[in-house]
């Protein structure tokens, strides 16, 4: 199957700093990337969805102005946590989709925020 | 809105015992639903899927099939692997799974040899 990417796998940061999360479909383009946020033992939800080359969709209750996201390529989006606070400390998780529908997930990134 | 709901966690069994893992959901529509797997990690996978009533997902010797009637999507496997220890987790989609997705909580497997 297809290979998504995601750097860095884990992150800590000092409260206030912003911190950026890349990821990467490997071996295909991807028209639509998807954030995702997951707390633990809760499920993952869906923070917002890009496609290339346009803003991004948020969810509500999802603030687009601390979750900055930027999907510049057709195999590259980035997630930016702008001043972070220790709340903001979860489990991000991308997914890419190409012309076939199907989202294939990215490993994930643990942000902990001091 | 829509929403998944399914079994919780963790569940330990014994390699070649008999899994069920049970979903449910809650949807306006007719909704496509999906079994992802993570294993320890590695991101999601899509396990199996099945997108109209009365259809049967399969993969790897994994089956759930669609009930519309109980609206639930439930796993099961009739032999388990150690190698099938991982979290999974029931999902729907609007779309056709092209579109936004809809997570269960996920259920921790752990198989003992």
């Amino acid at each position: 199957g297809a290979v998504v990417s995601q750097h860095p796998s884990r992150v800590i940061c000092k409260s206030g700093t912003s911190v950026k999360i890349e990821c990467r479909s490997l071996d295909f383009q991807a028209t639509t990337m998807f954030w995702y946020r997951q707390f633990p033992k809760q499920s993952l939800m869906l923070m917002a969805t890009s496609n290339e080359g346009s803003k991004a969709t948020y969810e509500q209750g999802v603030e687009k102005d601390k979750f900055l996201i930027n999907h510049a390529s057709l195999t590259l989006s980035t997630l930016t946590v702008t001043s972070a606070h220790p709340e903001d400390s979860s489990f991000y998780i991308c997914s890419a989709s190409g012309r076939g529908g199907e989202q294939f997930f990215g490993p994930g990134t643990r942000l902990t925020v001091l | 809105g829509d929403s998944v709901t399914q079994m919780e966690g963790p569940v330990t069994l014994s390699e070649e015992a008999f899994l069920t893992i049970n979903c449910t959901y809650t949807a306006t529509g007719y909704p496509s639903l999906f079994w992802y797997v993570q294993y320890p990690g590695e991101g999601l996978q899509l396990l199996l899927k099945a997108t109209k009533a009365d259809d049967k997902g399969s993969n790897k010797g994994f089956e759930a099939t669609y009930r519309k009637e109980t609206t639930s999507f439930h796993l099961e496997k009739g032999s388990v692997q150690v190698s099938d220890s991982a979290v999974y987790f029931c999902a729907l989609s609007e779309s056709r799974g092209n579109e936004k997705l809809t997570f269960g909580t996920g259920t921790r497997l752990t198989i003992i040899p």
